[in-house]
Formats: C-alpha cells, sequence, structure tokens
C-alpha cells in the first residue's frame, strides 16, 4: 500500500506570502490520482485540486498544484488569513490514501 | 444544490456494531461512475478513508478494516449505509459522507460529519 508523506508539518507565514507544500508517495504513481484537501477548523474538508493540478470549481487561482510520479506540490501564493488550515494530500486509486496533514499558521 | 447529511449514534459502547446513514440529496446515485463513501477522522489526527459505493454497486473497502466494514446503498431513498462492527475507543471520531463524481479524482462533496464516541 502506497504511503503518503506531507512536509513540513507545520508551516507559519504571513499575508502575502507564498506557501509551498510538498507530499511524498513511497511509490510512483498516476498524476491523475493526486489530489489536495484544505481543512478549516471545525469544518469539513474541501476539495482544492484534482489530477494534481486541475481547480476544483470555486476555488481561487492563488492555489495550484503541480508534480508526477512520487513527488507533488500544492503552492499557495498571496497567502490571506483565511488560509489557515490543515492540507492534505490523496491518493485516489482502487485503495484511497490520505496524507497525514500538513498545518498552514498565518503570522 | 448538492448535500450529504450523516445521521446515527452519537455514542456506542465497545464491541458494539456502528450504523450511520447518510442521506444525500441533488444527485442520483444511478448516474454512471458516481459513487458515495466514508472518511473518518480521530480527534486532531488526520483523515482516514473507510469505504465506498459506486453506482454499479461495485464496493470498496480499506484493506485494514475490510473485515469489520460493510457498506450498502439505497438509491431510491438517496441512502448510503455504513456497518461497522465490534467498535473500539480508539474508532472515536467524525465520520464524513463524501461523493465522489467522475472524472475527478477525488471528493468533490463533504457532509458537515458527525462525531462518534466509542465508550462504554
Amino acid at each position: 500500500e502506497i504511503v503518503l508523506t506531507q512536509s513540513p508539518g507545520t508551516l507559519s507565514l504571513s499575508p502575502g506570502d507564498r506557501a509551498t507544500l510538498s507530499c511524498r508517495a513511497s511509490q510512483s504513481f498516476f498524476s491523475s490520482f493526486l489530489a489536495w484537501y484544505q481543512q478549516r477548523h471545525g469544518q469539513a474538508p474541501r476539495l482544492l485540486i484534482y489530477g494534481s493540478s486541475n481547480r476544483a470549481a470555486g476555488v481561487p487561482d492563488r492555489f495550484s498544484g503541480s508534480g508526477s510520479g512520487s513527488n507533488y506540490t500544492l503552492t499557495i501564493s498571496r497567502l490571506e488569513p483565511e488560509d489557515c488550515a490543515m492540507y492534505y494530500c490523496q491518493q485516489h486509486g482502487t485503495s484511497i490514501i490520505f496524507g497525514p496533514g500538513t498545518r498552514l499558521e498565518i503570522k | 444544490q448538492i448535500t450529504l447529511k450523516e445521521s446515527g449514534p452519537t455514542l456506542v459502547k465497545p464491541t458494539q456494531t456502528l450504523t450511520l446513514t447518510c442521506t444525500f440529496s441533488g444527485f442520483s446515485l444511478n448516474t454512471h461512475g458516481v459513487g458515495v463513501g466514508w472518511v473518518r477522522q480521530p480527534p486532531g489526527k488526520a483523515l482516514q478513508w473507510l469505504t465506498h459505493i459506486y453506482w454499479d454497486d461495485d464496493k470498496r473497502y480499506s484493506p485494514s478494516l475490510k473485515d469489520r466494514l460493510t457498506i450498502t446503498k439505497d438509491s431510491s431513498r438517496n441512502q448510503v449505509v455504513l456497518t461497522m462492527t465490534d467498535m473500539d475507543p480508539v474508532d472515536t471520531g467524525t465520520y464524513f459522507c463524501v461523493r465522489r463524481l467522475p472524472p475527478i479524482n477525488g471528493f468533490d462533496s463533504w457532509g458537515q460529519g458527525t462525531l462518534v464516541a466509542v465508550s462504554s
């Protein structure tokens, strides 16, 4: 079974900064199976990115995804206070795996 | 508007069976490719996928939990039911109902979640 590792565990940045979140897999898979979610405190997760680089409906273009094989990245440009959340990557294959998450703090 | 809502007990005893119902609206589980499933989250921890059922009754289970899980659907009532046997305190957490709509490989809609505690 694929294992996903996310780094850093916690990221603390200021409004207007750029955030770069990493998701690495224990083995390669098709980029079409990689998704990213945002979970604000006390809320259900929200799909941000699917197929590694496609933004879900209603997601601002400040959010972008990239990567292939076993290395994937979520980039959030021009951080806003509302971006404070946990971010999870997910491999959506026959079995579905979530990473442990990255906590993004906005100073 | 797409909605999913979880319902079921908030407290179960160890060794009991948990039954949760997801009632959804705004889409049909008879539509080709559509799936509805469950994801859980222990307090303060990461998300964990449990199971999924598709429009054609294809069912997928988390390998680590498959012996304890059963998922069924009633498309006419827009409901999906999860049963999890032999509940343990480590199963305490929020259980989310989710939708998968092809061609998106991901869960594009989520219920608000229901908190289930396992305690004697």
